[in-house]
């Protein structure tokens, strides 16, 4: 099975600050990676996928980028909205999907 | 607008069984793979079950297969999830999600649905 590693589990910025948040895969996924959006009670939604294409509606603040077992999520400036949970998902081996333990981003 | 709307979830006590439903609208149902995925509180997500717009494709993980039965009706546009053997573990919120089959990702989600399994 292939495991998805996320960094950091948590990141502090401040309104405006740009962000990065990491996954590795443990093998080779080449483009297949996902990125995903969660605030609490509510159901993930759909930021990224294909490793950098933004899903349709979704700020261009955010981006993707990587291939093969590294990849990055970035939020350029941060926006008060923003503050919630990111999910790596890599679809190398769809239909079994594989997510990232998370990264909460908090407000510093 | 398109919308999945989960029901089924509740208490229940381990070794029984539950049956989720997703009621689906504002798309074309039978052209999409549907996929259920959980979240055990305050953990990340995990991926369950799917199955392809002809109900033909199952899959399942390892955590659940033997136990849980994915199925559809695409005539009453829903999606479902038997849950059998429930365990302790199983305890989570299910959602289910529509895939977006070239990008191999999730695009469209339900609120999700608590199953809690306690006795």
């Amino acid at each position: 099975d292939i495991q998805m590693t996320q960094s950091p589990s948590s990141v502090s910025a401040s309104v405006g600050d740009r962000v990065t948040i990491t996954c590795r895969a443990s093998q080779g996924i080449s483009s297949w990676l996902a990125w995903y959006q969660q605030k609490p009670g509510k159901a993930p939604k759909l930021l990224i996928y294909a490793a950098s294409s933004l899903q349709s509606g979704v700020p261009s603040r955010f981006s993707g980028s990587g291939s093969g077992t590294d990849f990055t999520l970035t939020i350029s400036s941060l926006q008060p909205e923003d503050f919630a949970t990111y999910y790596c998902q890599q679809a190398n081996s769809f239909p079994r999907l594989t997510f990232g333990g998370g990264t909460k981003v908090e407000i510093k | 607008e398109v919308q999945l709307v989960e029901s089924g979830g509740g208490l229940v006590q381990p070794g029984g069984s539950l049956r989720l439903s997703c009621a689906a609208s504002g798309f074309t149902f039978s052209s999409y793979e549907m996929n259920w995925v959980r979240q055990a509180p305050g953990k990340g997500l995990e991926w369950v079950s799917y199955i392809s717009s002809s109900g033909s494709t199952i899959y399942y993980a390892d955590s659940v297969k033997g136990r849980f039965t994915i199925s559809r009706d695409n005539a009453k546009n829903s999606l479902y999830l038997q849950m059998n053997s429930l365990r302790a573990e199983d305890t989570a919120v299910y959602y289910c999600a529509s895939v977006v089959v070239v990008a191999a990702a999730l695009d469209y989600w339900g609120q999700g649905t608590l199953v809690t399994v306690s006795s």
